[in-house]
């Protein structure tokens, strides 16, 4: 059984056109919900780590936001350079493994 | 802070040739090191995780004498893959988890290693 689910798999959005990624995760126990950005060919740069129920965490135009089954990354008015893969990672309260999803790539289109 | 580096960032070998790459947590001691593949427009599958001083503990799927984990300091690890052939090209991404304050309970990811077996 998958434990993070990502949608949309992809997103096309026009620049300053709104919009929100989703991570829905079944896990036992949360220790942290992790959001980062990925561009093609290198590695995941982190972004927000959300620990709790109610918890949010803005940096620039990406929000971030968590209930108890799923976290939301709101984009506002995206720019061009906001397009990338954005991932989702989940850690259980157990052990100290990653749950990845398989990210949702976003495309902003000038 | 919490930077992570790989080296080589790209590697073409020959097959049946052992290729080495580094990790390096460059400013925070890690706990705990992370190794990772990713095939084209796919997540990051988890191949190891690595404790400093203590053998890596491997994914099911993920041949432990073909991907050979030392994480000699708390500041490096290294992957070597042994005798590689063309099934093992791929994009070999490292993460760390910092070892106090606010770098715990986040992984830290390096620019990630291009492999090419000819």
């Amino acid at each position: 059984e998958d434990q993070v689910t990502q949608s949309p798999e992809a997103l096309r959005l026009q620049e300053g056109e709104s919009s929100s990624l989703n991570c829905s995760y079944t896990v036992s126990g949360l220790r942290g919900l992790f959001w980062y950005r990925q561009d093609p060919g290198k590695g995941p740069e982190f972004l927000f780590t959300l620990y709790s129920a109610g918890e949010e965490k803005e940096k620039e135009r990406l929000k971030a936001t968590l209930t108890k089954k799923e976290s939301f990354l709101h984009i506002t008015a995206p720019k061009p350079e906001d397009s990338a893969t954005y991932l989702c990672a989940v850690q259980e309260v157990t052990g100290n493994q990653f749950y990845f999803g398989t990210g949702t790539s976003l495309t902003v289109i000038p | 802070g919490a930077v992570v580096s790989q080296h080589p960032s790209r590697v073409i070998c020959k097959s049946g040739t052992s290729v080495k790459i580094e990790c390096r947590s460059l400013d925070f001691q890690a706990t705990t090191m992370f190794w990772y593949r990713q095939f084209p427009k796919q997540s990051l599958m988890l191949m190891a995780t690595s404790n400093e001083g203590s053998k890596a503990t491997y994914e099911q799927g993920v041949e432990k004498d073909k991907f050979l984990i030392n994480h000699a300091s708390l500041t490096l690890s290294t992957l070597t893959v042994t005798s590689a052939h063309p099934e093992d090209s791929s994009f070999y991404i490292c993460s760390a988890e910092g070892l106090a304050g606010g770098l715990t309970d986040t992984q830290y990811f390096g620019p990630g290693t291009r492999l090419t077996v000819l």
